[in-house]
């Protein structure tokens, strides 16, 4: 089946330590984003990326980082510069070719503080 | 600030009636889409509706726009327990160059009691 793999499910980040969280998808988008959930609230967009070895800063990109080595994969690493990194954190892709794409998402990662 | 922002947060009906959820945002848009969360999950694209579309319809799901208030609105008949979920609305600002770039609302978290 196609769709987009997000792990691990749960990450637990120690104080001063990057933590790299995991998006595959299979479904032969070239566009992937990251998107951060805090509790009751909507999406802020982190990164995303419409082609390989090509990304962009969103909204909220302070204290994170992400690569574009392969098409399938878009993989963010959550820095000890980000203060707050405690958060639901989840991975979309759609299509560029066509306007008026839907996103799809993965289950997400969420990451505590230890 | 949020492009999107639904009214109202928090909504309980019970099996059978209808669910009806507004979304208002602040820029022109290419077009809007309707996403549904399940509680830990990630989101499910439920419509899109293009900024020239006045309503589109999916099932038991009802779409409407109306670009001069800028604002939509979600209508979900004889619902469901299963409809139980958050529904977040999303705008694409972007032109009809490539990709999509949305800014989601906060959610509105609908209940439905069997």
């Amino acid at each position: 089946d196609g769709g987009i793999t997000q792990s691990p499910k749960y990450l637990f980040r120690k104080e001063g330590q990057n933590v790299t969280l995991s998006c595959e998808q299979n479904l032969n988008h070239d566009a992937m984003y990251w998107y951060r959930q805090d509790p009751g609230q909507g999406l802020r967009l982190i990164y995303y990326s419409q082609i390989v070895n090509d990304f962009q800063k969103g909204d909220i990109a302070e204290g994170y980082s992400v690569s574009r080595e392969k098409k399938e994969s878009f993989p963010l690493t959550v820095t000890s510069a980000q203060k707050n990194p405690t958060a639901f954190y989840l991975c979309a892709s759609s299509l560029v070719e066509y306007s008026n794409q839907p996103q799809h998402f993965g289950d997400g990662t969420r990451l505590s503080i230890l | 600030s949020q492009q999107g922002e639904e009214d109202p947060q928090a909504l309980s009906i019970q099996e059978g009636e209808n669910a009806t959820m507004n979304c208002s945002y602040k820029t022109s848009i290419n077009n809007l889409q309707w996403y549904r969360q399940n509680s830990g999950r990630g989101l499910v694209h439920l419509i899109l509706i293009r900024s020239n579309e006045r309503e589109k319809h999916s099932g038991r799901l009802r779409v409407t726009l109306d670009t001069s208030k800028k604002s939509s609105s979600l209508l979900i008949t004889a619902s469901r327990a299963a409809d139980t979920a958050s529904y977040f609305c999303a705008t694409d600002s972007r032109g009809e160059t490539s990709g999509s770039r949305l800014t989601f609302g906060e959610g509105t978290q609908l209940t439905v009691n069997p």
